[in-house]
């Protein structure tokens, strides 16, 4: 079946300029959850959604960013007026519910390159 | 607040012989523990978990990994790599009691040698 998708696979942008990244979760998933891979940081959690309401965002780095989800399904997570630390791939994944066991599939994420 | 610390950023064991991935963990509750593959160009992928059932977990692709509450520790192992298993690994620690944070290892890079 399909997976979690995210696109763009790859966007290069300039510095200052707004961007979108878009997730699509495993159809009947109600959890999602977005992250910061860095190069040589790990990855890093920022914020996570029960279907439309986003419970914590305080993972998110900075007010330049912001996520929604809507209809429980697809999630958008923009960054405003990009800076080069903000270069890092971006992955989503979702799970079937939040909870403590329930495994979180991974989109192949989106490298986000800001010049 | 939790936190989890990989002790090795690159391990290099030679085809055959034993993997151990440490993992050191932080956890003011019950935490689950988690371990994650990540194949280059790839998707992450969950290799095994733990949620206070079973303290020795076992996973896919011939791994496991033992809680040890004494130690803090979920070390990850394999009794004889394979040249498929050369990816990065990362140890994930949550606190669903308390929060709904997920806090990711910095990984640990796998090289096999032939």
């Amino acid at each position: 079946g399909a997976g979690v998708s995210q696109s763009p696979s790859n966007k290069v942008t300039e510095k200052g300029k707004d961007v979108e990244l878009r997730c699509d979760p495993i159809s009947g998933h109600t959890a999602l959850y977005w992250y910061r891979q860095s190069l040589g940081q790990g990855l890093e959690f920022l914020i996570y959604f029960q279907g439309n309401s986003a419970p914590d965002k305080s993972g998110l780095p900075s007010d330049r960013f912001s996520a929604e989800r809507t209809g429980g399904s697809v999630s958008t997570l923009t960054i405003q007026r990009t800076q080069q630390e903000d270069s890092a791939v971006y992955l989503c994944a979702s799970s079937l519910t939040s909870g403590e066991s329930y495994e979180q599939y991974f989109g192949p994420g989106t490298r986000l390159t800001v010049t | 607040a939790q936190s989890v610390t990989q002790l090795d950023s690159h391990v290099s064991v030679s085809e055959g012989t034993p993997v151990l991935l440490r993992c050191n963990y932080s956890s003011s509750y019950s935490p689950s523990l988690f371990w994650y593959v990540q194949h280059p160009n790839k998707g992450l992928q969950l290799l095994l978990k733990y949620t206070s059932a079973a303290t020795l977990v076992k996973g896919i692709n011939g791994f496991e990994a033992e809680f040890k509450k004494s130690e803090t520790s979920f070390h990850l192992t394999k009794p004889s790599a394979h040249m498929s298993d050369a990816a990065e690994y990362f140890c994930v620690v949550s606190e669903w009691q308390r929060d709904d944070k997920i806090i990711f290892g910095k990984g640990t890079r796998l090289h096999i040698l032939p």
